[in-house]
């Protein structure tokens, strides 16, 4: 069975930094794409970032610069670092595996999803 | 970059409805078109994608049809479970852009 389960999330200043985990597990991770999206709260999906399976990164315009997407296939695990975050970034962030190790697929399984907060 | 967008913004049908949603790609994007239900308080589920797949285990009631800029979602007859909003996403390169949404809710 896939599981993905993101971590990190939680309230943190504007200009300040977090780090999200997807903790994926039921597949061959190293074998897919993985995909960033998010949600403010009573909004419209908003894609983030993908990494292909052979770790080329994509960026949305509003995170280019910011965020970081990485992944370590040795842990299973997908990485957004997040810097410089603003109020507009809060959000719920949802991890996703996509149908191919290929950026562009669409995405069949999802996280549970971590709020991430940026308030003063 | 391309924008997406979906019509109608909401819509609201009786049960057994066929229900047509509508998205829209400001350039051509060939096929690589998926689309997303996400229920009130739940994460999305990705219902087709290459414009016309059905993904495994999702009801035969819903069917996806289009190429090029013009794509519909069709649910040929709504069930109450189906109460939900609608994302059409494109994947043809990034950024991997999704639409508005369609709010769908029973009559």
């Amino acid at each position: 069975e896939v599981q993905l389960l993101e971590s990190g999330g939680g309230l943190v200043q504007p200009g300040g930094s977090l780090r999200l985990s997807c903790a994926a597990s039921g597949f061959t991770f190293s074998s897919y794409a993985m995909t960033w999206v998010r949600q403010a709260p009573g909004k419209g999906l908003e894609w983030v970032s993908t990494i292909s399976g052979s770790g080329d990164t994509y960026y949305a315009d509003s995170v280019k610069g910011r965020f970081t997407i990485s992944r370590d296939d040795s842990k299973n695990t997908l990485y957004l670092q997040m810097n410089s975050l603003r109020a507009e970034d809060t959000a719920f962030y949802y991890c996703s595996k996509l149908r191919s190790s290929a950026a562009g697929a669409g995405g069949n399984y999802w996280g549970q999803g971590t709020l991430v907060t940026v308030s003063s | 970059d391309i924008q997406m967008t979906q019509s109608p913004s909401s819509l609201s049908a009786s049960v057994g409805d066929r229900v047509t949603i509508t998205c829209r790609a400001s350039q051509g994007i060939s096929n690589y078109l998926a689309w997303y239900q996400q229920k009130p308080g739940k994460v999305p589920k990705l219902l087709i994608y290459a414009a016309s797949t059905l993904q495994s285990g999702v009801p035969s009631r819903f069917s996806g049809s289009g190429s090029g800029t013009d794509f519909t979602l069709t649910i040929s007859s709504l069930q109450p479970e189906d109460v939900a909003t609608y994302y059409c996403q494109k994947y043809n390169s990034a950024p991997f852009t999704f639409g508005p949404g369609t709010k769908v809710d029973i009559k």
